[in-house]
């Protein structure tokens, strides 16, 4: 199984602040790269797929790059419903998986 | 409006068989390139894909949980049902059922557009 890891695993960042978080595979996923949010009591939602490409009616503040193994989900202008979990997930082959999970916090 | 709600157990006991369902509403499951995925997260743990189903009723396993896992679909009630045998309290985690839609050479096979809130099942003697 490929193998997702982020950093950090925590970060703390005020509201208006730029936020990154990066994402690496353990072996080459192309393009195949999602970021999700998730925030708790809520179901997680889809941000970003193709590792750039936003979902429908997110946020142009969020964006995302990389291809290969590396990737950053970027946060510009970070607002109050931005504090959450932050995972991305490869979905280049079989099965798919996710990384650890980032969490942005009040600072 | 589109949405997926899971429903089931919290609480079971070790050795019983957990059967949890996903209703969805706001889409056709009778579409080529729909799909309903299982995923879970347990506690200060990853998320843990575990099963899929088709529109075509084709069903893929994780291979360390298959032979655990049965999924099914019933797209006369907007639901899609998984069940567990042998549940074991490693198995306490929220369940999270997460739909795919793909088209050809869409490259999002694997790709979950849509989230349940999930439903957490402790297992516990």
């Amino acid at each position: 199984d490929i193998q997702m890891t982020q950093s950090p695993l925590s970060l703390s960042a005020s509201v208006g602040d730029r936020v990154t978080i990066i994402c690496r595979a353990s072996q080459d996923i192309s393009n195949s790269l999602a970021w999700l949010q998730r925030k708790a009591g809520r179901a997680p939602e889809s941000l970003i797929f193709h590792a750039s490409s936003l979902q429908s009616g997110v946020p142009s503040r969020f964006s995302g790059s990389g291809s290969g193994t590396d990737f950053t989900l970027t946060i510009n202008g970070l607002q109050p419903e931005d504090f959450a979990i932050y995972y991305c997930q490869q979905y280049n082959s079989y099965p798919p998986t996710f990384g650890q999970g980032t969490k942005v916090e009040v600072k | 409006q589109v949405t997926l709600r899971e429903s089931g157990p919290a609480l079971l006991k070790p050795t019983q068989t957990l059967t949890l369902t996903c209703t969805f509403s706001g889409f056709s499951f009778n579409i080529r390139g729909m799909c309903m995925s299982w995923i879970r997260q347990s506690p200060g743990k990853g998320l843990e894909w575990l099963a899929r189903i088709d529109w075509d009723d084709d069903k893929k396993y994780s291979t360390p949980l298959k032979t655990r896992l049965s999924i099914s679909k019933d797209t006369s009630k907007n639901q899609v049902v998984l069940t567990m045998t042998n549940m074991d309290p490693v198995d306490t985690a929220t369940y999270y059922c997460a739909r795919t839609f793909y088209s050809e050479n869409s490259g999002l096979y694997w790709y979950f557009d849509l989230w349940g809130r999930g439903t957490l099942v402790t297992v516990s003697s």
